[in-house]
């Protein structure tokens, strides 16, 4: 079974600091991982993916994640925060040697609020 | 949202109705998915499917049914059996290559906020 945790329900930062939202998975294969981003009332927008290589990742709006396959890892960053980052943040993960349902499976969720 | 529209944007169902969640897509996608939102649990997958006329349950699929005529459309009922259906409803879709990995991209559409009267 393949499990994603989000151990932080709100990330507070101020405008213009660097911001980290934190993920870690479970899977018994190789990961494919997700960050996508949800605005009030609306679907989710894919950020970024890692599949294979470089373990740094970027993404759309300036973010980018860092696979650690040693501490199961997948932090998603970005160096000065803008109000606009404002929204909830999803990680999610699909074992690469699932190759029939192919769904992914999301963490909880973490709110991230910047501070003008 | 990309090329997934889903209608309607809020619905209301009494006790004892079936409602109905449209979910369609220009994007040429195999593949396509149903999940339910619920506020501190994310996303669970209710249903999906690959191919046309084939589809498969997901995590909490009890209380729901699809149907996967067209490549395009991939509508989701929501049965009277399904006792707590208030949720925020997302229908995703991906490529699905053949004869290789994919990494299966999902992009999602904007939801259905389905309420109980």
């Amino acid at each position: 079974a393949q499990s994603v945790a989000q151990p932080e329900d709100q990330v507070n930062v101020a405008e213009g600091n660097p911001l980290t939202v934190k993920c870690t998975y479970s899977v018994s294969g190789n990961p494919y991982l997700f960050w996508y981003v949800q605005y009030p009332n609306r679907g989710l927008q894919f950020l970024l993916k890692y599949i294979t290589g470089d373990n740094l990742v970027k993404g759309s709006y300036g973010f980018e994640a860092e696979f650690n396959k040693s501490q199961t890892s997948f932090h998603l960053k970005k160096p000065s925060a803008l109000v606009s980052d404002s929204a909830l943040y999803f990680c999610a993960v699909r074992d690469a040697e699932d190759t029939g349902r192919r769904a992914l499976t999301f963490g909880s969720g973490t709110r991230l609020q910047v501070q003008p | 949202d990309g090329g997934i529209t889903q209608s309607p944007k809020y619905l209301f169902r009494k006790e004892g109705q079936n409602v109905t969640l449209s979910c369609e897509q220009n994007l040429n996608h195999d593949a396509m998915y149903w999940y339910r939102q619920d506020p501190g649990q994310g996303l669970r997958l209710i249903y999906y499917s690959q191919i046309v006329n084939d589809f498969q349950k997901g995590d909490i699929a009890e209380g729901y049914s699809v149907s996967r005529e067209k490549k395009e459309s991939f509508p989701l009922t929501v049965t009277s059996a399904q006792k707590n259906p208030t949720a925020f409803y997302l229908c995703a879709s991906s490529i699905r290559r053949a004869g290789g990995p994919s990494t299966d991209t999902q992009y999602f559409g904007p939801g259905t906020r389905l309420t109980v009267l």
